[in-house]
């Protein structure tokens, strides 16, 4: 199946810095590229998703940028808060296109 | 809103017993999926039902785990005769949209202990 790797597996930034997680694939026939975070002991929920004819797509301090050329695509998180610190996951459909694969996640600390 | 719902929440067995997990998804939600997550790793996607049909179970270990979704509405996750690596959140979600590129609801999880 579709093949996702996600780096750095954690990462901890001070709050009001910018926080950076990157994401390959291996399926260039992918279309669909969903972040999800996970707080700890909760259900992943999506924060943001980018499909293949977009670039870069942004909801206010979050954004996610595609370079399908590169089979890469990253989350960037910028003025970060506390409240950010959880668990974030990047995922590409699998080969069939029907379901998505997850990376391994990267955990994210935003120290105050 | 209701959410996915799932249960039990938390469940100890012994190897080689078996264990069954319940999932309610979304009203209106055709597409249901369950998803395995290991401690500390991303979920793994064990197998998709579009409606009551199978859409993918390419990953899931066929000689032990089993799933339905006999109305196209409820589905049941089992596992027999369950393995020391079977300890892990199963996680149920589901989704309004057919093409796979919509938003994945999922339920808080059934966390699997397998002594």
């Amino acid at each position: 199946g579709e093949n996702v790797e996600q780096h750095p597996s954690t990462l901890s930034v001070q709050e009001g810095d910018s926080a950076v997680i990157k994401c390959t694939y291996s399926d260039s026939a992918s279309n669909y590229f969903p972040w999800y975070k996970q707080e700890l002991g909760k259900r992943p929920q999506l924060i943001i998703d980018i499909r293949s004819n977009v670039g870069e797509k942004k909801d206010q301090r979050i954004a996610v940028t595609l370079n399908k050329t590169a089979k890469h695509f990253s989350l960037h998180i910028t003025e970060t808060q506390p409240e950010d610190s959880a668990v974030y996951f990047c995922a590409a459909l699998t080969n069939s296109g029907y379901a998505l694969n997850f990376g391994k996640g990267t955990s994210l600390l935003v120290t105050p | 809103e209701a959410g996915v719902a799932q249960s039990p929440r938390y469940k100890i067995i012994e190897k080689r017993q078996s264990v069954a997990f319940w999932c309610n998804p979304i009203s209106g939600h055709a597409t249901l999926y369950w998803y395995q997550q290991i401690l500390g790793q991303g979920p793994k996607l064990l197998i998709q039902f579009q409606n009551n049909g199978v859409v993918d179970d390419s990953q899931l270990p066929k000689d032990r785990f089993s799933a339905e979704r006999l109305k196209g509405v409820d589905s049941t996750l089992k596992i027999q005769p369950a393995k020391l690596e079977d300890s892990a959140v199963y996680l149920c979600a589901s989704s309004f949209s057919s093409s796979n590129t919509g938003e994945l609801f999922f339920g808080e999880g059934s966390r699997l202990t397998v002594l």
